[in-house]
């Protein structure tokens, strides 16, 4: 198995453009969650899903943050306008189970000037 | 509320020596804790878990934790460590009441081992 995949590994962008990032999490596994971290704020989980539907979106910063499931293999977050404080490493992990733990991405570093 | 606290940024530790990082939690009804590592530039790795059962529990890479349910704590621990530990550690707990996927990530802890 080759892990929860992210893409693209680093993104540098100008204030004001779109942002996707990409996941595609471990196959079989059921939940998916995005985290940011950053070394303010530590890991903050922004949102997660259950079998492709959107469970807990609370932890998203603003309307300019938005997350897609289209199917069990694709996750997106995307940020419209981007702005320099949503600079950070964004994860992707995944889990099968509620005792189980998360298998992480290798993050996506993104940077905005 | 569930969270977990680390109180140390930062555990320095000679190569060969034990090491522990420490961590304690709180939560509402029974915990169910986890302690991953990160190197630099990766994501976080699982290391070990504990649900229930016996409460020294055994990871990866040598790694042992033992819970305290009295002192509220899920200490990390490593008889001897080794330079290649030098990562940062992070304890987290899963949310067992209400909302059971969520977890809350302590704020890491960086941890040195010298040769």
């Amino acid at each position: 198995d080759a892990g929860v995949i992210q893409s693209p590994r680093h993104e540098v962008t100008e204030m004001g453009q779109e942002v996707t990032l990409r996941c595609k999490p471990i196959s079989g596994h059921d939940y998916l969650f995005w985290y940011r971290q950053t070394m303010m704020r530590g890991l903050e989980l922004l949102i997660y899903f259950n079998n492709n539907v959107p469970i807990d979106d609370s932890g998203m910063p603003e309307d300019r943050f938005s997350a897609k499931m289209p199917n069990a293999s694709f996750s997106t977050l995307k940020i419209q306008p981007s702005e320099p404080r949503d600079s950070a490493v964004y994860f992707c992990a995944s889990s099968s189970g509620l005792s189980r733990g998360y298998t992480f991405g290798s993050g996506t570093r993104l940077t905005v000037v | 509320a569930q969270s977990v606290a680390q109180p140390e940024d930062q555990v320095n530790v000679a190569e060969g020596n034990p090491l522990t990082v420490k961590c304690t939690y709180s939560v509402s009804g029974n915990p169910y804790l986890f302690w991953y590592v990160q190197y630099p530039n990766r994501g976080l790795q699982f290391l070990l878990k504990y649900i229930t059962g016996d409460n020294l529990v055994k990871g990866s890479y040598g790694f042992e934790a033992e819970f305290n349910k009295s002192q509220t704590s899920f200490h990390l621990k490593k008889p001897s460590a080794l330079v290649s530990d030098s990562a940062l550690y992070f304890c987290a707990v899963r949310d067992s009441w209400g909302n059971f996927n969520k977890f809350y990530f302590g704020s890491g802890t960086k941890l040195n081992v010298k040769p």
